[in-house]
């Protein structure tokens, strides 16, 4: 079974700076998709980005971007010009290429942004 | 609007007081499941169905139960809710197509058992 590891439970930023959430996930397989979601106070689940694992170049979108490291299971999600709006929980979450019905979630990072 | 719908948004109930939790999706979906998140958890699979009449346990099926007798809908039912089963529960869909990887969430079903 797949295990993904967040290990900071909260993190705080300010306001237009730089954050980095860290996210460790246990695999066996070589493809496999790996994702970051947003819950902000509406519990609303948001996809914000996914990276396929076959692809060597990080994903971004807009001011969210990855780090994907393969070898070393990791996949990190930094979010710049942080703004008041990104205040949510994070969660990293990985799914098989096979097994594609299921996401297993890490227990996610709650982002706090300063004004 | 493709959306995923669950309801109710909130319930409280008592111990051993059957109840359903109600998922249905506009998307045409194949694939749907259950989460539930807990603090410090994360969200974990709870059942879910590949299709119609197709249904498996998911890494929490304890104490669950699920039916897929139509497409569109997949509802969770506790047929005896204990207070290990307050959570924050979430429906989702997804195309079974393998480069859909987009998985649909509802808007969650808060349930406290007492």
């Amino acid at each position: 079974a797949q295990t993904v590891t967040q290990s900071q439970p909260e993190m705080s930023v300010q306001e237009a700076e730089t954050v980095t959430l860290s996210c460790t996930y246990d695999t066996s397989e070589s493809d496999y998709y790996l994702f970051w979601y947003k819950q902000p106070p509406s519990r609303q689940m948001i996809l914000v980005i996914r990276q396929e694992a076959y692809k060597q170049q990080n994903a971004t979108e807009n001011r969210f971007s990855v780090n994907f490291q393969k070898a070393a299971k990791s996949f990190s999600l930094k979010i710049s010009d942080s703004q008041l709006g990104d205040a949510a929980m994070y969660f990293c979450a990985y799914r098989s290429a096979w097994v594609d019905y299921k996401l297993s979630f890490g227990a996610g990072t709650t982002v706090t942004v300063r004004a | 609007e493709a959306q995923v719908t669950q309801n109710p948004r909130y319930l409280i109930t008592v111990t051993g007081k059957k109840l359903t939790v109600t998922c249905s999706q506009n998307m045409n979906h194949e694939y749907m499941s259950w989460y539930r998140q807990d603090p410090g958890l994360g969200l974990r699979q709870i059942y879910y169905s590949m299709n119609v009449e197709v249904t498996d346990k998911g890494d929490v099926p304890e104490g669950y139960k699920v039916s897929r007798k139509e497409k569109r809908n997949f509802p969770l039912i506790l047929e005896s809710p204990s207070p290990n089963q307050t959570s924050l529960y979430f429906c989702a869909s997804k195309a079974r197509d393998v480069d859909a990887d987009t998985q649909y969430f509802g808007p969650g079903t808060r349930l406290t058992v007492l």
